[in-house]
């Protein structure tokens, strides 16, 4: 078992709708979280970290955690055709620098 | 600022040929990654290197080696290239400044055939 787990997707929102884009992880431990996104053929970029439980807002984006269920999540809000990419999501243990990652997400914004 | 650059971009190798994929940062960060990332496996961490001089096995290192050069470079090397080592490869580096937030690379895409 992977031990951050993602829906690979497609996700398929209209124009303007909200995406939410889900990730559980297995390991306990994890203390933080990132959110990539990758668009077709390019590397990894980051758009949101977050270790602390609730909800973190950077523009269209919210990042939400909750470490009892093990759960993270993405919300895009006002979604764009430019957003359709692949969202990867990330954990790392506190004290490692080492990130593992799910297999991504992958969604797609239609005009 | 170039931020994390690998070279070549792109490589064709046949079966048992060596080759090395090279990796600079210029972002004076500690820890350096590879990765490799097939369809449907999403990233995998080869080997990392927490700081110059320091090198350790990821997921998946059987088939590869590293070198950290110096803070700036880590390379990682193909002794003997097989079929299954065909994939992208992404260098990344960490900014240790409390949140572990990683640079990726360009990435070099490896076909052996």
């Amino acid at each position: 078992q992977k031990e951050v787990e993602q829906n690979s997707g497609p996700l398929s929102v209209p124009e303007g709708a909200i995406a939410s884009l889900n990730c559980t992880y297995s390991d306990r431990g994890s203390q933080s979280f990132f959110w990539y996104r990758q668009y077709s053929g390019k590397s990894p970029e980051l758009i949101m970290f977050i270790y602390s439980n609730g909800d973190k807002e950077d523009g269209r984006f919210t990042a939400q955690l909750n470490k009892a269920s093990q759960y993270v999540s993405l919300l895009i809000r006002d979604s764009q055709p430019s957003d359709s990419a692949t969202y990867l999501c990330a954990a790392s243990n506190t004290g490692f620098q080492k990130l593992v990652f799910g297999t991504g997400t992958r969604l797609l914004v239609s005009p | 600022n170039a931020g994390v650059t690998q070279t070549p971009k792109f490589q064709v190798l046949k079966t048992g040929q060596s080759m090395t994929l090279q990796c600079a940062q210029d972002m004076n960060h500690n820890s350096m990654y590879w990765y490799r990332q097939d369809p449907g496996m999403g990233l995998r961490l080869i080997y990392y290197s927490a700081s110059e001089g320091t090198t350790d096995k990821g997921e998946v290192p059987n088939g590869y080696n590293v070198s950290r050069l110096n803070k700036r470079e880590f390379s990682l090397r193909l002794e003997s290239a097989a079929p299954s080592q065909t994939s992208v490869y992404f260098c990344a580096s960490v900014n240790t400044g409390g949140v572990y937030e990683q640079y990726f690379g360009p990435g070099t895409r490896l076909t052996v055939t």
